[in-house]
């Protein structure tokens, strides 16, 4: 069965920190998704990113990066240079198609707290 | 502007209480879907649709009803809410495009039930 685990449950640094979420996850299927939510302490989920199975470049954004490798199962998340706004809760998910249905199963989320 | 649009945002009720939460995308996506976050459990589907008339249990359906009678709105029906029901509610959509679409969720209903 699909499982997405983030051991990291809080993580707490000084702003200007980098900072590294895990998220490993299981699945039987050579293809699947894999996306990276964030909620603001506002409460809304904002969409990150989403990489597919075949592709294991490593991704950048501005100070987001990702960090896939199919060798561990693991899809991490590195924010450099750390600001107060990132502060939020982090969701990791894995999608596949399973009887022609969307399965999208969510990790158990780290909550980030950016300290000035 | 595209957006999902969920209603009660917040809501207190009592046990038994039927309640609808309602939800609404204007993308013209074709799957929308109901998910609950508590507390170190992350988010758990409830149920999910992939077009008009056509829905499905997800992981966590008991004590829920959906309907899909237009391709915009999906309404999550509690017919008699419990408190193990309370919760934060999310309703979301996206393009099909073979199960891999980017979700877009809406801003929560925070529900309640004594």
């Amino acid at each position: 069965a699909q499982k997405v685990t983030q051991a990291q449950t809080e993580i707490s640094v000084v702003e200007k920190e980098d900072v590294t979420l895990d998220c490993v996850y299981e699945t039987r299927d050579t293809t699947y998704y894999l996306f990276w939510y964030k909620q603001p302490p506002s409460g809304e989920l904002v969409f990150l990113i989403r990489r597919n199975s075949f592709d294991e470049q490593n991704e950048i954004s501005g100070r987001y990066s990702w960090n896939f490798q199919k060798s561990t199962s693991s899809f991490n998340f590195t924010i450099t240079a750390s600001q107060v706004v990132d502060s939020a809760v982090y969701f990791c998910a894995l999608s596949e198609v399973i009887q022609g249905a969307q399965k999208l199963v969510f990790g158990q989320g780290t909550r980030l707290t950016i300290n000035p | 502007e595209a957006q999902v649009t969920q209603n009660p945002r917040y809501l207190i009720t009592v046990t038994g209480k039927k309640l609808t939460v309602t939800c609404s995308q204007n993308m013209n996506h074709e799957y929308m879907s109901w998910y609950r976050q508590d507390p170190g459990l992350g988010l758990r589907q409830i149920y999910y649709s992939m077009n008009v008339e056509v829905t499905d249990k997800g992981d966590v359906p008991e004590g829920y009803k959906v309907s899909r009678k237009e391709k915009r709105n999906f309404p999550l029906i509690l017919e008699s809410p419990s408190p193990n029901q309370t919760s934060l509610y999310f309703c979301a959509s996206s393009l099909w495009e073979g199960g891999t679409g980017e979700l877009f969720f809406g801003e929560g209903s925070r529900l309640t039930v004594l």
